[in-house]
């Protein structure tokens, strides 16, 4: 069974452009979390998505947006990109969604250097 | 609110020398507590969780870790590195039972010495 899939691996942006980040779960998962690592503030989550609805949302800029799709197959946008976005943004995915119960797969993330 | 705080943020030990990683949490609820190592350019890997039950929870690799509700900790601890356990450690919480919200520490970063 393949894992969570991030694409692309690598970002390069400016400021003030916009950006997508694309999650595959793991076939049979229905729900998509998105977290933002930096090394000062690590771990933070952003939002989370159940059959395509926005669960649960952390403490971010209305800049950072997300959606998923039928497929469970969720896309992260952040519009006027700032400096302090440069960050590695990681995707997890579980199957109904209802914690703890149910593990959390993480993928490999995207880094996203703002320049 | 949860905050989760992991008090040492390197530790280099020898190998086959005994480790804790320590992990404080704070909240006002009873909340759920896991474990993760992440290893260069990877994503996050789970180690072990506790949900209820006993509070001693053993985990992959030979690692255990301890609840301890009295001093909200949950510390990490594994009787014999090696040079494989390096790798950035992550403590998290959570609370709700209807979604996958975390908190997660600032992270230990293990470093074993040959």
């Amino acid at each position: 069974k393949a894992g969570v899939t991030q694409t692309p691996r690598y970002l390069i942006k400016t400021r003030g452009q916009q950006v997508t980040l694309s999650c595959s779960p793991i076939s049979g998962h229905r729900s998509v979390s998105w977290y933002q690592q930096t090394p000062g503030q690590g771990l933070q989550f952003l939002f989370e998505y159940f059959s395509e609805t926005q669960r649960n949302k952390g403490n971010f800029p209305g800049r950072f947006s997300g959606r998923q799709f039928s497929n469970s197959r969720s896309e992260m946008n952040v519009s006027t990109l700032e400096l302090g976005d440069s960050a590695l943004y990681l995707c997890a995915s579980s199957t109904d969604g209802v914690a703890p119960k149910n593990i959390q797969y993480f993928g490999a993330g995207t880094r996203l250097s703002v320049l | 609110a949860q905050s989760v705080t992991q008090l040492d943020s390197q530790v280099p030990v020898f190998e086959e020398a005994p480790v804790e990683l320590r992990c404080n949490y704070s909240s006002s609820v009873s909340v759920y507590l896991f474990w993760y190592v992440q290893y260069p350019n990877q994503g996050l890997q789970l180690l072990l969780k506790y949900l209820s039950g006993s509070t001693l929870v053993k985990g992959i690799n030979g690692f255990e870790a301890e609840f301890n509700k009295s001093q909200t900790s949950f510390h990490l601890r594994k009787p014999s590195v090696h040079i494989s356990d390096t790798a950035e450690y992550f403590c998290a919480v959570s609370k709700s039972n209807t979604g996958n919200q975390f908190y997660f520490g600032t992270g230990t970063s293990l470093t074993v010495i040959p």
